[in-house]
């Protein structure tokens, strides 16, 4: 069963401009981690964040985490047509699994 | 390139059959966790194993099968297909359990 909900679950944007994608999720996590797939190629690590941070970043990638509410948001700035992806978010869960459990995923659609 | 190898890329094959999907995880990964993605489901894990010996079961029939081997590398076995089996098998490796995982650029079933 799939934990994360992605929120836009698509979303167009001109290049240059930010992209914001959020992911909300059930249960209690270990970490949170994103990852972006091109068009039915393997999934690309981009950032894990994990439950005691709050917000980390990487290049143009900012990830935020609240656990209170049970959310993240993976922030792209200044984005490139070579953005263009679906994005998920997966979580690990709190104990001995490392599974990850995946949401559906945001296609984001960059226009040069 | 993730450094972890799966074969083959493509499999088409008719109802009934079975097939073996294999791979390789990044050297010095102990960790193998086998995904299967399609687009009713998603992404869904299956099965993990560490160190030779299986560890985390997920959403997998039960006409699947896996084993890690002494030297690491990790077989999902699939037999009695049916259509729905139809999918991106990925496989994902990682040193650190509930760390990143790398995942492979996955082998896509076609089912007849």
């Amino acid at each position: 069963s799939q934990q994360g909900e992605e929120d836009p679950q698509a979303l167009s944007i001109q290049e240059g401009e930010n992209a914001t994608m959020n992911c909300s999720y059930k249960t209690s996590i270990n970490n949170l981690q994103w990852y972006r797939q091109n068009s039915g190629r393997g999934l690309v690590h981009l950032i894990l964040i994990r439950s005691n941070e709050r917000e980390k970043h990487s290049g143009r990638l900012r990830v935020t985490l609240d656990t209170s509410k049970k959310s993240s948001s993976l922030l792209i700035t200044a984005s490139r047509a070579a953005d263009t992806a679906s994005y998920f978010c997966a979580t690990v869960e709190t104990g001995a699994n490392s599974k990850l459990t995946f949401g559906k995923g945001i296609t984001l659609s960059v226009r040069p | 390139d993730s450094g972890v190898t799966q074969t083959p890329k493509h499999l088409i094959t008719a109802t009934g059959q079975r097939v073996t999907l294999r791979c390789s995880p990044r050297s010095g990964d102990l960790s193998v966790y086998w995904y299967q993605q399609s687009l009713d489901q998603g992404l869904q894990f299956l099965i993990q194993y560490y160190n030779g010996e299986e560890r985390a079961k997920g959403n997998i029939l039960e006409r699947f099968s896996a084993q890690q081997f002494p030297d690491l590398h990790s077989e999902l076995n699939l037999s009695s297909l049916e259509l729905g089996d139809s999918a991106l098998y990925f496989c994902a490796s990682n040193r650190e359990l509930q760390e990143t995982q790398y995942f492979g650029p996955g082998t896509r079933l076609l089912v007849l």
